[in-house]
């Protein structure tokens, strides 16, 4: 069965200390792997999409990596704006369907 | 501005109604979906349609309806054969380009049952 599974649940961190969000997944074959943001009330939004391994992104403190197992989102000196939920998805091979982790929690204090 | 807008942003059922979310889209995608959010829970997929006049039942389908007319719009009703609908549910739309697709979301509607 496909699964994404995200980690940890929550994480805390004191500005500027860097850290990585992980995101394991089993599909029986990828067609691409997506890290979205999510505040508050609203609609996630669109940060990152990997499609193979060794695959790399970047977009101000935020890189996304991805291996044939997991993908990580490194964060590099977070700012307390960092803070939301960071979801990851996977789009099996074959299919229109997304898969969705439950997401990471992440809260920088100042 | 290209984007999603769904409305309203807070809908209230009362029991034994049935209620219509909106979804309009205006980036000229192809593909749509519904989602329900849940605290604690992954993102779960209820409709989705690739092309107009065209949809299929996700994963929670039940007590749930769409209908895809025009291609910027996808509206999903929650009938009154849904017990839990409070919920906050998202549209969100894809496009391909040689093969490889991103998904984008809108704001979402949340929705409460009086």
């Amino acid at each position: 069965e496909d699964q994404v599974t995200q980690s940890p649940e929550a994480l805390r961190l004191q500005e500027g200390e860097s850290s990585s969000l992980n995101c394991s997944y089993t599909v029986s074959g990828l067609r691409g792997l997506f890290w979205y943001r999510q505040d508050p009330g609203k609609g996630p939004e669109f940060l990152f999409t990997l499609y193979s391994a060794g695959e790399e992104k970047e977009k101000e403190r935020l890189k996304a990596t991805l291996t044939k197992k997991e993908s990580f989102l490194h964060i590099t000196a977070p700012k307390p704006e960092d803070s939301a939920t960071y979801l990851c998805a996977v789009q099996p091979s074959g299919t229109y369907k997304y898969i969705f982790g439950t997401g990471t929690r992440l809260k920088v204090l100042a | 501005d290209g984007g999603i807008t769904q409305s309203p942003k807070y809908l209230f059922r009362k029991e034994g109604q049935n209620v219509t979310l909106s979804c309009e889209q205006n980036l000229n995608h192809d593909a749509m979906y519904w989602y329900r959010q849940d605290p604690g829970q992954g993102l779960r997929l209820i409709y989705y349609s690739q092309i107009v006049n065209d949809f299929q039942k996700g994963d929670i389908a039940e007590g749930y309806s769409v209908s895809r007319e025009k291609k910027e719009s996808f509206p999903l009703t929650v009938t009154s054969a849904q017990k839990n609908p409070t919920a906050f549910y998202l549209c969100a739309s894809s496009t391909s380009t040689s093969g490889r697709e991103t998904q984008y979301f809108g704001p979402g509607t949340r929705l409460l049952v009086l």
